[in-house]
């Protein structure tokens, strides 16, 4: 699996948006991206993942650049409940489904 | 309805003694897991179970033994308990365990203190 590199910290003003980049410059053709969160004392969450094409759920937006070496974590409306570390992972859609987290991104929302 | 739930929430006990923790998921999943997150945070698969047969075992120390009864347990028995066991041990199941199966629900966590 590709080995990905987050910033340690970010801020965010609530209610703005969130930002959160990934850099995964070794990914290969069918490696996708997912992103999870893990939110205090509480178990990771699924938040979304994406091949090529740039995702959009209930709860966030996935940008992958073209070149697929990078990709950006959107919460569009970021509010006190989405202070949490978010984990970008990179893994292939083949073997076993193993998730191997980073060190992930603590993201701090501020009112 | 808990989807994925562990037991017991804190588990506090001496070096030496064997002690289990239990996890039950009632969305129907067919692969659970077990991960650890140690004092630096790092969250670490150690097995995966599809179907009740064991899929991965991440180099996890022998005194770890996983046992699942049926698809909807899978539980964590730990042997001669040793200080750098403690750690918070996420369980956590999926749909199956190819990728496409590609989101899993995790547990609240045990956090698990050896003295």
């Amino acid at each position: 699996d590709a080995k990905t590199t987050q910033p340690p910290s970010m801020d965010c003003a609530e209610g703005r948006a969130a930002n959160l980049p990934c850099n995964h410059s070794t990914i290969s053709g069918n490696e996708y991206v997912y992103w999870y969160r893990q939110i205090h004392s509480q178990g990771p969450q699924y938040i979304i993942h994406g091949l090529k094409n740039n995702e959009t759920n209930e709860m966030a937006s996935l940008i992958i650049t073209e070149d697929r070496k990078s990709s950006t974590l959107i919460l569009p409306h970021a509010t006190l409940r989405d202070t949490a570390v978010y984990y970008c992972i990179v893994r292939a859609q083949t073997g076993a489904n193993n998730l191997f987290f980073g060190t992930g991104t603590r993201l701090t929302v501020i009112p | 309805d808990t989807a994925v739930s562990q037991t017991p929430k804190y588990l506090v006990t001496q070096m030496g003694n064997d002690k289990s923790i239990k996890c039950e998921q009632n969305l129907g999943h067919d692969t659970m897991y077990w991960y650890k997150q140690d004092s630096k945070k790092f969250l670490k698969i150690m097995f995966s179970y599809n179907n009740k047969e064991l899929i991965i075992n991440e180099t996890v120390p022998n005194r770890f033994s996983p046992k699942s009864p049926d698809k909807a347990h899978l539980n964590l028995h730990i042997n001669s308990l040793e200080l750098g066991d403690s750690a918070v041990y996420f369980c956590a199941s999926s749909q199956g365990y190819s990728l496409k199966d590609y989101e899993q629900y995790f547990g609240p966590g045990t956090r698990l203190t050896v003295t």
